[in-house]
């Protein structure tokens, strides 16, 4: 039982570029999460999703887009990268809202 | 400011001493979540507290969520080098809001 599983693990961008991170869980959870993680700062909500097809915004969602075509992928979208990007992110599925987290073991993004 | 806020930010004790971290927010929240995150990895829950004054006990970590469920504490019995992590409080608000604190880095030395 794999969880919830995030794509790629580190990362290196330069300012400007552009990325997809990926996160699939296999639990069947309607509700999906992108948080990053700062030191000092906690986790703070980027985009979460209520289910297939929906989207909606969290506390720090300028300068990402997100995506939820299928039930299993929440997909998280940099189009183009700042050095206030460096971060880790992580994502997080539920079976409902507010309750039950599962986190992946998140993504290391260092934007030069 | 951080809507809640844990303290202490680090401790490092020795095996078998106990400890207690603390959440303390001055909103009002409608559930409290405890989680554990190790190096490298997502956190994990531990605990979620729903009702004023409840206590809830895993193993030798016990959670009691405050009385007017703006605060919470993790109380942990002879703490032991597999404890070591950051440990993160969660707080669910009504207007479908969770809101997560900066976490308590323990470090337990054997």
């Amino acid at each position: 039982n794999a969880g919830v599983t995030q794509t790629p693990k580190f990362r290196v961008l330069k300012t400007g570029q552009s990325m997809t991170l990926l996160c699939a869980q296999d639990m069947n959870h309607e509700y999906m999460y992108w948080y990053r993680q700062d030191p000092g700062m906690g986790l703070r909500l980027i985009h979460y999703s209520v289910g297939e097809g929906t989207t909606a915004k969290g506390e720090v969602p300028d300068g990402y887009n997100v995506s939820r075509l299928k039930k299993q992928n929440f997909l998280l979208g940099l189009e183009s990268a700042a050095p206030s990007q460096t971060s880790v992110y992580f994502c997080a599925s539920s079976p409902v809202r507010l309750y039950g987290y599962t986190f992946g073991s998140g993504t290391r993004l260092t934007v030069v | 400011t951080q809507l809640l806020e844990q303290s202490p930010q680090f401790l490092s004790i020795q095996e078998g001493e106990n400890l207690t971290v603390y959440c303390n927010s001055s909103s009002v929240f409608s559930s409290l979540q405890w989680y554990r995150q190790e190096p490298g990895e997502g956190p994990v829950l531990l605990v979620t507290v729903v009702t004023g004054g409840e206590v809830k006990k895993l193993k030798r970590l016990t959670f009691q969520f405050g009385d007017a469920r703006k605060d919470s504490s993790l109380h942990i019995t002879a703490a032991q080098p597999g404890d070591t992590g950051l440990y993160l409080c969660a707080g669910a608000r009504n207007n479908n809001d969770m809101r997560f604190g900066a976490g308590t880095r323990l470090t337990v030395k054997p």
